[in-house]
């Protein structure tokens, strides 16, 4: 089946470590997109990527990374210069263009600093 | 950038009733998206709606883009329709594919 995997679906951070949340999906998408969710609130987003090897940053992308090295692939590094990076993260993907085919989304990943 | 607001916060509904969710923009878009989020997390493609009418099932949608807003319709709800809607839009000065959310309506449907 095609779809979107995120992991792993929960992970606890010390204060000032990197983590690395992974996003693989088999859906032959071009574009693909991290959001951040809070308690209560809706999606937010961090960085986006529409084609192999190039990615734009979203609204909120202070103290994230990524890279598209492939086009399946889309890791977010949360880094130690995110001050408060207790979330929900989530992963999405969808064929570009105009987006009129919809957006797929991950199950998301759990983020807890300890 | 673009607004999006989402009306009522919350909702608590009794099994088998009807009602309305709506999503005001603040700008020209051509692309809008409702999204259901279960209680798990996992997030479902409802509609693509930028314009006019779709019906899947219980759950219908309508937008209306000249005067920027969009509605949700549930009718004979039922305890899996729970969670949250959001409302996503992508404006059309925008460049690059990407949508900006609402803050949600949260819905509750009682047995």
């Amino acid at each position: 089946d095609g779809g979107i995997t995120q992991s792993p679906k929960y992970l606890f951070r010390k204060e000032g470590q990197n983590v690395t949340l992974s996003c693989e999906q088999n859906l032959n998408h071009d574009a693909m997109y991290w959001y951040r969710q809070d308690p209560g609130q809706g999606l937010r987003l961090i960085y986006y990527s529409q084609i192999v090897n190039d990615f734009q940053k979203g609204d909120i992308a202070e103290g994230y990374s990524v890279s598209r090295e492939k086009k399946e692939s889309f890791p977010l590094t949360v880094t130690s210069a995110q001050k408060n990076p207790t979330a929900f993260y989530l992963c999405a993907s969808s064929i570009g263009g105009t987006g009129r085919y919809g957006y797929t989304f991950g199950s998301g990943t759990r983020l807890t600093v300890v | 950038g673009i607004q999006v607001e989402q009306s009522p916060p919350d909702l608590i509904l009794q099994e088998g009733a009807n009602s309305t969710l709506r999503c005001n923009f603040s700008d020209s878009v051509n692309n809008l998206q409702w999204f259901h989020q279960n209680p798990w997390g996992q997030l479902i493609n409802l509609f693509y709606i930028p314009s006019g009418t779709k019906q899947n099932g219980r759950l219908s949608a309508t937008t209306v883009a000249t005067e920027r807003y969009s509605l949700l319709y549930i009718s004979s709800s039922q305890t899996t329709d729970s969670g949250v809607y959001f409302c996503a839009v992508e404006p059309i000065k925008a460049a690059g594919n990407k949508l900006t959310f609402g803050g949600g309506t949260r819905v509750l449907v009682k047995p």
